[in-house]
C-alpha cells in the first residue's frame, strides 16, 4: 500500500530557529513530490520536486529530494510567527491512467513562538 | 470568480439527511478532486475526476458520489449523511500533469449530527 509518513507530527520553536521537517514515503509509480503549507483554511503550495539532489529555494524555504533513500526535507531559517502552520508533503502517483493523484501525509505542525 | 470556490463554508447536518456540497473552478483544468481532511489523517481523497464526464474512486469513496457533468463543476453528494463523515472538505484542480501541483478550494466543514 502507498503511503507518505511525515516527521515530526508537531514542532514547537522560537522565531530565528531553523527547522527541518522530513517527509519519508513508499509508493510504486512515484511522479513528484510536493510540499503545501495551510494555515486556517486551503493548503497552498511550496514546492514540486521531480529530481534527487536538485535543492528548491524559496526565500527561507528550501527543500530537497531523494529519490534513492525515498524522503524529502522540507528547512526553514530563521523562522518567524507567521510560518506558524501545518507543512503537507504529497507524492504524486504517475500510475497509467490517473491524472496527478496525490497521496498526502499527515502534516506537520509548526508553532514558532516569539 | 478566481480559482476555486465551495459552497457551503459550513453546514451542519442531521444524520440521514442528503448533502450536496458544491465546487467550481474557472481555471479550465481537465482534472478535479474531493479530499476530506481530519485530524491526524492528512488529506484522504475520496473521489477524482480526469475530465469532464469521467470520474474515478479515491482512498475512501463510501458514502459519497460525484459527477462531472462539465468542466467547471464537481459537486460531492452524500446520499444518507453519517456522524462519521464530520470533517472539513476540500475541492482541489490541476490541469492535469501527472503528480502535478493541486489549487485547493476555502474547504466546507461539515458536521453531522
Amino acid at each position: 500500500e502507498d503511503k507518505v509518513v511525515q516527521s515530526p507530527l508537531s514542532l514547537v520553536v522560537h522565531e530565528g530557529d531553523t527547522v527541518t521537517l522530513n517527509c519519508s514515503y513508499e509508493v510504486t509509480n512515484f511522479r513528484s513530490l510536493l510540499w503545501y503549507k495551510q494555515e486556517k483554511k486551503a493548503p497552498t503550495f511550496l514546492f514540486m520536486l521531480t529530481s534527487s539532489g536538485i535543492e528548491k529555494k524559496s526565500g527561507r524555504l528550501s527543500s530537497i529530494l531523494d529519490k534513492k533513500e525515498l524522503f524529502s526535507i522540507l528547512n526553514i531559517t530563521a523562522t518567524q510567527t507567521g510560518d506558524s502552520a501545518v507543512y503537507l508533503c504529497a507524492v504524486g502517483d504517475g500510475s497509467s491512467g490517473n491524472t496527478g493523484k496525490l497521496i498526502f501525509g499527515q502534516g506537520t505542525t509548526l508553532q514558532v513562538k516569539p | 470568480i478566481a480559482g476555486i470556490t465551495q459552497a457551503p463554508t459550513s453546514q451542519i447536518l442531521a444524520a440521514g439527511r442528503r448533502m450536496t456540497l458544491r465546487c467550481t473552478q474557472d481555471m479550465r483544468h481537465n482534472a478535479m478532486y474531493w479530499y476530506r481532511q481530519d485530524l491526524g489523517l492528512g488529506l484522504r481523497l475520496i473521489h477524482y475526476s480526469n475530465t469532464a464526464g469521467t470520474t474515478g474512486k479515491g482512498e475512501v469513496p463510501d458514502g459519497y458520489s460525484v459527477s462531472r457533468a462539465n468542466t467547471d463543476d464537481f459537486p460531492l453528494t452524500l446520499a444518507s449523511a453519517v456522524p462519521s463523515q464530520t470533517s472539513v472538505y476540500f475541492c482541489a484542480s490541476s490541469d492535469g500533469g501527472r503528480g502535478g501541483e493541486q489549487f485547493f478550494g476555502p474547504g466546507t466543514r461539515l458536521t453531522v449530527l
